[in-house]
């Protein structure tokens, strides 16, 4: 699996957007990057995933840079429920894959 | 959606004693489920694969005598530490997919405190 970078920590005005970045410059031809986040004692919480177009769900927006060597997870209206700990992983396609958790970014929204 | 239901939320268990930790998947089949582990300020780490209807694939490293795993249905996997320890206190996070799916449903976790 692709080793991914991303920032420790990110701090975001509530209601402004915040913008994580991910470094992912191994990824392969067929890993879809997902992006999952984490309250604060509690499981992760899927959020969005793509493979080379961008995307947008009720959640977030994902823009996936044309040679795929990174990607930002975009929160466009932050609030302070969505201080988490954000984690971008690689993944291939096929069944039973596992999801392997970097470091992720610390986000903290401020009032 | 998908929903995946673990309990206990919380577990304090004395040393030498066993726990186990359920993880339902409530609306759909779960071929594979995985266990984690996570401790303080870490990030979560994966300690095994579990297939229904057969053994478990522990990670490197991962006692398989001492984190017993179960995933005898497509909507039961139990996960059984064994004579815990206090250095077996963390937080154990169970995760489901689904035959041909996509994506990941995570339990709330299990904290356990072995004292």
């Amino acid at each position: 699996d692709a080793k991914t970078t991303q920032p420790p920590s990110m701090d975001c005005a509530e209601g402004r957007a915040a913008n994580l970045p991910c470094n992912h410059s191994t990824i392969s031809g067929n890993e879809y990057v997902y992006w999952y986040r984490q309250i604060h004692s509690q499981g992760p919480q899927y959020i969005i995933h793509g493979l080379k177009n961008n995307e947008t769900n009720e959640m977030a927006s994902l823009i996936i840079t044309e040679d795929r060597k990174s990607s930002t997870l975009i929160l466009p209206h932050a609030t302070l429920r969505d201080t988490a700990v954000y984690y971008c992983i690689p993944l291939s396609s096929g069944s039973a894959r596992q999801l392997t958790f970097g470091s992720g970014t610390q986000l903290t929204v401020l009032p | 959606g998908a929903v995946v239901s673990q309990h206990p939320s919380r577990v304090i268990c004395k040393s030498g004693t066993s726990v186990k930790i359920e993880c339902r998947s409530l609306d759909f089949q779960a071929t594979t489920m995985f266990w984690y582990r996570q401790f303080p300020k870490q990030s979560l780490m994966l300690m095994a694969t579990s297939n229904e209807g057969s053994k478990a694939t522990y990670e490197q490293g991962v006692e398989k005598d001492k984190f017993l795993i179960n995933h005898a249905s497509l909507t039961l996997s139990t996960l059984t530490v064994t004579s815990a320890h206090p250095e077996d206190s963390s937080f154990y996070i169970c995760s489901a997919s689904r035959q041909g799916g996509y994506g990941y449903t995570f339990g709330s976790g299990t904290r356990l405190t072995v004292v």
